[in-house]
């Protein structure tokens, strides 16, 4: 089961919007809607910001919103704070019962 | 409120094994799968398995097939994982994790993590 592909490492200024991408196959990400996203920081357990492709978790700010196209998912932060920092990974549902995590993106708040 | 709650660090040798526990509390522990993931310093997440906390069945990732075991202790609500024939590259935190038993499925708690240093 390969890692669904994401990028090493995205960046904005604050108050732009950005985009992670999170590209699987048919058997994971293309396969199904449970698809998650989770914000990461050092020291720290993972947080889930979306779930079922574009739910957001209870407490999580409406600036983030997720969606799905075929077999590519995506995260979007609109209005970056500083506080969004972090590392994020998208996860998956897989055909063999099991769950993946993509390779997960740093984001930089300039 | 929910709980899971990790057992300590660990520093093993080489050819080791290590059995970290994740107590919960807070919730009906057989409503919730429980998996366990790891984060190698560098590195990403990465997931290893799941077991069911009602039946005791597990399911694996590919690469740890052969040296993991899951197993629960319904009486406490506690898992445990153990990883034996430990290697450097198996240094890591390692996360209990739950998820629903029904949909949605998502990690909706997370252990605290435990670092495990293998080192001779």
């Amino acid at each position: 089961q390969s890692a669904p592909t994401q990028p090493a490492s995205v960046s904005g200024s604050p108050g732009q919007s950005i985009t992670i991408s999170c590209t699987g196959t048919s058997n994971d990400v293309g396969g199904y809607n449970y698809v998650s996203w989770y914000q990461h920081r050092p020291g720290t357990a993972p947080k889930v910001v979306i779930y079922d492709v574009s739910s957001r978790s209870l407490g999580v700010s409406s600036r983030f919103s997720g969606s799905k196209s075929g077999n590519t998912a995506s995260l979007t932060i609109s209005g970056l704070q500083a506080e969004d920092e972090a590392d994020y990974y998208c996860s998956s549902y897989t055909s063999s019962s099991t769950f993946v995590f993509g390779g997960g993106t740093k984001l930089t708040v300039l | 409120q929910v709980q899971l709650v990790q057992s300590g660090a660990e520093v093993k040798k080489p050819g080791a094994s290590m059995k970290i526990s994740c107590k919960t509390s807070g919730y009906s522990f057989t409503s919730y799968y429980m998996h366990w993931v790891r984060q190698a310093p560098g590195q990403g997440l990465e997931w290893m398995g799941i077991i069911n906390t009602s039946g005791g069945s597990t399911t694996f990732a590919l690469k740890f097939q052969g040296r993991i075991t899951m197993t629960r202790d319904t009486s406490t609500s506690t898992v445990y994982m153990e990883l034996s024939s430990l290697r450097s590259d198996d240094t890591a935190v390692y996360y209990c994790a739950r998820v629903p038993r029904i949909p949605p499925h998502y990690f909706d708690s997370w252990g605290q993590g435990t670092l495990v240093t293998v080192s001779s």
